[in-house]
């Protein structure tokens, strides 16, 4: 079982502040890396699908970078908004179907 | 995007009986689901992989004579927990994906099975 981490495990922030969580993964066997947004009683919708070292996306306030050869991946959120509260997780996928999930970071937006 | 519909969202059952949790995509065909399993404060384990028209691949750990997976046609896939122990006691999510292997998965909205 690879190890995928992800920190912080939880946050609280003010509306308006910007924030970014980590997700850390092997820097071995990388094929592909996806971030998804999971609300309260809704299903994980994917934000970003990144495959290449140095990749950079963005979707709105939300952005995200990869450095594969460290093993590593940034989700910033610019000005957060209360409707960004959600858990973020990361899964890291070593072949076409084998993908490992982090436990998540759990954001709360404070308005 | 692509929609999965995943049926029930929360059931409770007696020591002993089976549960079967459904799985469906609605508008695309899915040769393969994903099943995972969540606990508190865990991250999705992958249990198995539903192939349509064939065997399901399990896990390493995942007994597959207690989590039985039929996927039968191209949008269905179902779990049954047979048998099913307190210890069974879990969160139950499908997933699938259209497409090329980096695609993003669609997930359903999880079941959860509270065993008595």
């Amino acid at each position: 079982i690879l190890n995928v981490e992800q920190s912080p495990q939880s946050l609280h922030v003010q509306e308006g502040d910007s924030t970014n969580f980590t997700c850390s993964f092997p820097s071995s066997n990388f094929y592909a890396l996806h971030w998804y947004r999971w609300e309260t009683a809704k299903s994980p919708e994917a934000l970003f699908v990144m495959t290449l070292n140095g990749d950079e996306k963005k979707k709105g306030r939300i952005s995200a970078t990869l450095n594969t050869k460290e093993g590593y991946s940034y989700l910033y959120i610019k000005g957060s908004q209360p409707e960004d509260s959600a858990t973020y997780l990361c899964a890291f996928i070593v072949t076409g179907n084998q993908f490992y999930f982090g436990t998540g970071t759990s954001l709360t937006v404070i308005p | 995007g692509a929609v999965v519909s995943q049926h029930p969202s929360w059931v409770i059952c007696k020591s002993g009986t089976s549960v079967k949790i459904e799985c469906r995509s609605l508008d695309f065909q899915a040769t393969t689901m994903f099943w995972y399993r969540q606990f508190p404060k865990q991250s999705l384990m992958l249990m198995a992989t539903s192939n349509e028209g064939s065997k399901a691949t399990y896990e390493q750990g995942v007994e597959k004579d207690k989590f039985l997976i039929n996927h039968a046609s191209l949008t269905l896939s179902t779990l049954t927990v047979t048998s099913a122990h307190p210890e069974d006691s879990s969160f139950y999510i499908c997933s699938a994906r259209p497409g090329q292997n980096t695609g993003e998965l669609f997930f359903g909205e999880g079941s959860r099975l509270t065993v008595l």
